[in-house]
């Protein structure tokens, strides 16, 4: 069982359009991160959320943590070929024995044609 | 800074044979992170260690893998015997306290066994 679910898994699309990843659990996070990977090369930290209904923008990339902190989202605005990548969700866990650690989702591969 | 430093890049060695995996982390990262990438099961967390101590290794495969944390600047992941189904890319990342920080991971290593 997955504990974060990403959709799409994989998205398509012409330069200039606008997409939307989602990352979705059933539990509570007291931090959610989002990475972007390039082939032959680490996840790349992009930002981290930690207060629910949070909403902070990079440039043309704009991500939200969900009001109960179980979901995510990344809004990424006029695509350029140089987005296209792997992004991943990652949750920190709130409480429990899994403090200092991640769970990662299984990643969008975005590719954004010229 | 040089980041997280993985060696070898590639490996590529037969089945049964000891691999070794190597990780400089960054100075004054406190945790120290190793995890297991595949098309398949994407990002998998094998084992953590804060301040050199091993925390949680409930993601090591099997008694094949082992991992150590000898001093602050260098950690190693052995797997004895390899098999096929081993082969991966295997990624460090440190982070300086906590997850809220973000990871900062390696290069990765790519371990194919035939």
């Amino acid at each position: 069982t997955q504990l974060l679910e990403q959709s799409p898994q994989f998205l398509s699309i012409q330069e200039g359009e606008n997409l939307t990843v989602y990352c979705n659990s059933s539990s509570v996070f007291s931090s959610l991160q989002w990475y972007r990977q390039e082939p032959g090369e680490g996840p790349v930290l992009l930002v981290t959320v930690v207060t629910g209904g949070e909403v902070k923008k990079l440039k043309r990339l704009t991500f939200q943590f969900g009001d109960a902190r179980k979901d995510s989202s990344l809004h990424i605005t006029a695509a350029q070929p140089g987005d296209t990548g792997l992004y991943l969700c990652a949750g920190a866990r709130a409480g429990g024995t899994s403090y200092g650690k991640l769970t990662f989702g299984q990643g969008t591969i975005l590719t954004v044609h010229p | 800074d040089a980041g997280v430093i993985q060696s070898p890049r590639h490996e590529v060695t037969e089945m049964g044979q000891e691999v070794t995996l190597r990780c400089k982390p960054i100075s004054g990262h406190d945790y120290l992170f190793w995890y297991r990438q595949t098309m398949m099961r994407g990002l998998e967390l094998l084992i953590y260690f804060n301040n050199n101590v091993p925390i949680d290794d409930s993601g090591m495969p099997e008694d094949r893998f082992s991992a150590k944390m000898p001093n602050a600047s260098f950690s190693t992941l052995k797997i004895q015997p390899s098999e096929p189904r081993d082969s991966a890319v295997y990624f460090c990342a440190t982070s300086p306290r906590t997850e809220i920080y973000g990871y900062t991971f390696g290069s990765g290593t790519r371990l194919t066994v035939v």
